[in-house]
């Protein structure tokens, strides 16, 4: 199965924007890529999802790529409630639907 | 509303054992996946379940079975466990087959 790739860690000063990387170079034309982010061991948190466009909600921004193959999860105002394991993940549809995690970054707000 | 609501908490089982674990997704929504989460890993896809039906499974072996109810509650089971099988076992609903998915809590399965 293809896979997304991220950074294991980042770090990032409190207030500033966190860019969170995820490549995801085999994705296909009809597939979505989805963030999600994980707090401790509680159940994973959606973040937001895009398929060509760049999106943008009240938590994040996805910046996809033209080409599809990366793409870049930003919090504008990281705050110390922002540290946490962050999910990219492509739908993949090769006749069965499966969710694919990433190996995760994990961020760490820095007061 | 309630969120998706998972049971029990914690388990501890017993190798050889079987257990079944519990979902209760988000009212109105009608797909439910399980993922299987081993410490310091990402979540393992496992199945996802539309309107009763399996629309997707992952590459776990025929020891782990599940399925959908009516009312869209949703039950993993797994057969002669292994000590491997302990993990942090996550249940997710969406409205659709598609689309963002919520997670419950998930609970915690021990294989001694």
């Amino acid at each position: 199965d293809a896979k997304t790739t991220q950074p294991p860690s980042m770090d990032c000063a409190e207030g500033r924007a966190a860019n969170l990387p995820c490549n995801h170079s085999t994705i296909s034309g009809n597939e979505y890529v989805y963030w999600y982010r994980q707090i401790h061991s509680q159940g994973p948190q959606y973040i937001i999802h895009g398929l060509k466009n760049n999106e943008t909600n009240e938590m994040a921004s996805l910046i996809i790529t033209e080409d599809r193959k990366s793409s870049t999860l930003i919090l504008p105002h990281a705050t110390l409630r922002d540290t946490a394991v962050y999910y990219c993940i492509v739908r993949y549809t090769s006749g069965t639907y499966k969710y694919i995690f990433g190996t995760g970054t994990r961020l760490k707000v820095l007061a | 509303d309630a969120g998706v609501t998972q049971s029990p908490t914690h388990l501890i089982k017993t190798r050889g054992q079987h257990v079944t674990l519990r979902c209760s997704p988000i009212s109105g929504h009608k797909s439910v996946s399980w993922y299987q989460q081993v410490l310091g890993q990402g979540p393992q896809f496992i199945f996802q379940y539309y309107e009763k039906e399996e629309r997707g499974r992952g590459n776990f072996p025929d020891r782990f079975s599940a399925r959908q109810f009516p009312n869209y509650s949703s039950e993993l089971n797994v057969n002669a466990l292994l000590l491997g099988d302990s993990a942090l076992y996550l249940c997710a609903s969406s409205l659709g087959d598609i689309g963002e998915q919520y997670f419950g809590p998930g609970t915690r399965l021990t294989v001694t």
